[in-house]
């Protein structure tokens, strides 16, 4: 079974540039999340789709931060525009149905550096 | 709101040791407990879980009991490897049917031989 796919692996910006991170769950998963996680911290969620309706997202800065979940399978998340301290890696994770017990499946991230 | 503390790193420990790493956590209602690992170079990948208040979890030789009494979820494991140095992740997901994951700071693991 493939795993959860993310591409690009990584990414140099310059502040104020905009910056695209595309994701492909594992199939048949229904639920998929993007995670932020700055060097030496946990990840924390940005947003959460159940098929292609967003469940959560309280934690996404959204002046700036955008989100969408095509036919509920494919997501990108963009930024626009970047800043400095948005260099963190991006991490996409899906899980089958989203309930409290379910497994989330994390894909490799997507690191950004905004110089 | 939710929230998850791991015992400060970083852990430097010689091959065969015993590992303990502190999860304590802060939940409302009856969460899910997890321990993730990174590996160098690679993804976060699920070690373990327990669903609810003395169940056990274990894999590879790990294991962590979920205490309800103590808010506690700690990592253990009797003999450490080389191959198990990673970054440890303890996490929590509330009873909310979507409940989001929500992690600790993480505690950097390096096993010498």
């Amino acid at each position: 079974e493939a795993g959860v796919a993310q591409s690009p692996r990584y990414k140099i910006i310059e502040k104020r540039q905009s910056v695209a991170f595309w994701c492909n769950p594992i199939s048949g998963h229904a639920t998929l999340y993007w995670y932020q996680q700055i060097l030496g911290q946990g990840p924390k969620l940005l947003i959460q789709f159940q098929n292609n309706g967003v469940v959560d997202d309280s934690q996404l800065p959204k002046d700036r931060f955008s989100a969408e979940r095509l036919k509920g399978v494919d997501s990108t998340l963009k930024i626009q525009p970047a800043k400095l301290e948005d260099s963190a890696v991006y991490l996409c994770a899906s899980s089958l149905r989203g309930g409290q017990a379910d497994t989330q499946y994390f894909g490799p991230g997507t690191r950004l550096t905004v110089l | 709101g939710n929230s998850v503390t791991q015992m400060e790193g970083p852990v430097t420990l010689s091959e065969e040791a015993f590992l303990t790493i502190n999860c304590t956590y802060t939940a409302t209602g009856y969460p899910s407990l997890f321990w993730y690992v990174q590996y160098p170079g690679e993804g976060l990948q699920l070690l373990l879980k327990a669903t609810k208040a003395d169940d056990k979890g274990s894999n590879k030789g790990f294991e962590a009991t979920y205490r309800k009494e103590t808010t506690s979820f700690h990592l253990e494991k009797g003999s450490v490897q080389v191959s198990d140095s990673a970054v440890y992740f303890c996490a929590l997901r509330d009873g909310t049917s979507y409940g989001k994951l929500t992690f600790g700071q993480g505690t950097i693991l390096t096993v010498h031989p």
